[in-house]
């Protein structure tokens, strides 16, 4: 089955970038979306279609894509920042939506 | 403004059956994709389903093909999950989630959850 790596942990102090990384075998064909959950809530969608951002979303939040990687970028981390990320794509070999291990960002 | 709504969770024995339903409004519900995904304690999202518009088709999770079955009910705004056979490792949150409707399969806005646990 298709699987998708996160590093575990992101640190990050706030006003800096936090960079998380997604990777997978062949996902520059695949459209890369990004969650934002926060303890005890639903995700947020806070990118989608790789680089899209849907309204209500601060620029601050940016996706991008390269090789085998895809990167969601935070820039100017704010304390309310803080929650787990998860990369998703869909797999059309296994007609299945994946998601990424997830990225626990922490602005010190 | 889109309201997903679910219910129907529960404590349940692990070899038992649950459903669990979804309830929708805001948009034009029969346009649209559902998707089940699920949150177990102190582990990642895990998709589990999706079921398309009309209902014509449906796809699954390895971990719950066979014992899962999604439908809709478009005429209600009604999404439901079927679970049978169930284990502790499908103890989680169930969330529905409304496909955004892009190219690639993604979910614009979600319920709060059902919590499902799976203890004798």
């Amino acid at each position: 089955s298709y699987v998708l790596t996160q590093p575990p942990s992101v640190s990050v102090a706030p006003g800096q970038t936090a960079k998380i990384t997604c990777g997978g075998n062949n996902i520059g064909s695949k459209g890369v979306h990004w969650y934002q959950q926060k303890p005890g809530q639903a995700p947020v969608v806070v990118v989608y279609d790789d680089s899209a951002r849907p309204s209500g979303i601060p620029e601050r939040f940016s996706g991008s894509k390269s090789g085998i990687t895809a990167t969601l970028t935070i820039s100017r981390v704010e304390v309310g920042d803080e929650a787990d990320y998860y990369c998703q794509v869909w797999d059309s070999a296994s007609d299945q939506a994946v998601f990424g291990t997830g990225t626990k960002v922490t602005v010190l | 403004e889109v309201q997903l709504v679910e219910s129907g969770g529960g404590v349940v024995q692990p070899g038992g059956s649950l459903r669990l339903s979804c309830a929708a409004s805001g948009f034009k519900f029969d346009e649209y994709a559902i998707h089940w995904v699920r949150h177990a304690p102190g582990k990642g999202l895990e998709w589990v389903s999706l079921i398309s518009g009309d209902g014509e088709s449906a796809y699954y999770a390895d971990s719950v093909k066979g014992r899962f079955t999604v439908s809709r009910d478009n005429s209600k705004n009604s999404l439901f999950l079927q679970m049978n056979s169930l284990t502790s490792e499908d103890t989680a949150v169930y969330y529905c989630a409304k496909d955004r409707g892009s190219m690639w399969p993604n979910s614009d806005y979600w319920g709060q959850g059902a919590l499902v646990t799976v203890s004798a």
